[in-house]
């Protein structure tokens, strides 16, 4: 069984630059969820994608957007970005929505840089 | 608005003794409480849960404690070991939501 995997592991980009990040869920999980985590801090949920369609988003701004395919893999696309974008982006999948608990798989994360 | 607070950013423990992690959280919606752990490198990694209903969960050397009247939850890692070292996450859900909502990570470092 594949584990959660994210693409690229390393990027920098520079202010005003847009972004894409990719992400595979876990196999048998139709849930995705997007994490930002900055230095020294816990993560922050960004948004979730369930059936291709967001399920739920946190207190970010529009230029964070995404997408789910029906393969249930994601895409994280944050566009004119700033230096404060600088951080881990975790990617989590889960195996439903709804219901109760259904524990987060995180992927290793892509570490992005913004000069 | 920092809803789940750890406010303890590094521990040092001996090797075999037992490491006590704190978290405090401050709404009371939140039902289900998870600990995550995270290796540099790699994504956290469930650890152990507990829900509202509860006020203890044990699975092996990790016990949970929750303290709801207090707003407050422990892990405790007895005995600690070399590879136990890692930050640790505390997080809340309540139902019906969709995010984790994490607290800030407290680096355990374990020493021989």
């Amino acid at each position: 069984e594949t584990g959660v995997t994210q693409s690229p592991t390393h990027l920098i980009k520079t202010r005003g630059q847009q972004v894409t990040l990719r992400c595979s869920s876990q196999s048998g999980h139709n849930t995705v969820s997007w994490y930002q985590q900055a230095l020294g801090q816990g993560p922050q949920f960004i948004f979730q994608y369930y059936r291709e369609e967001e399920n739920g988003r946190g207190n970010f701004p529009p230029r964070f957007s995404g997408l789910q395919f029906p393969n249930y893999s994601s895409e994280l696309n944050v566009n004119a970005l700033e230096l404060d974008d600088s951080a881990l982006y975790l990617c989590a999948s889960s195996p439903l929505a709804g219901g109760l608990y259904n524990e987060q798989f995180f992927g290793p994360g892509t570490r992005l840089t913004v000069l | 608005d920092q809803q789940v607070k750890q406010n303890s950013p590094s521990l040092s423990v001996q090797e075999g003794r037992i490491s006590i992690l704190n978290c405090d959280y401050t709404n009371s919606m939140f039902d289900y409480f998870l600990w995550y752990k995270k290796y540099p490198a790699e994504g956290p990694t469930f650890l152990i849960s507990i829900s509202s209903i509860k006020d203890k969960n044990e699975d092996g050397r990790f016990t949970v404690f929750l303290n709801k009247s207090a707003k407050h939850l422990s892990l405790h890692i007895v005995p600690s070991q070399p590879g136990d070292s890692a930050v640790y996450f505390c997080a809340a859900i309540f139902r019906g939501a969709q995010k984790l909502v994490f607290g800030q990570g407290t680096r355990l470092t374990i020493n021989p």
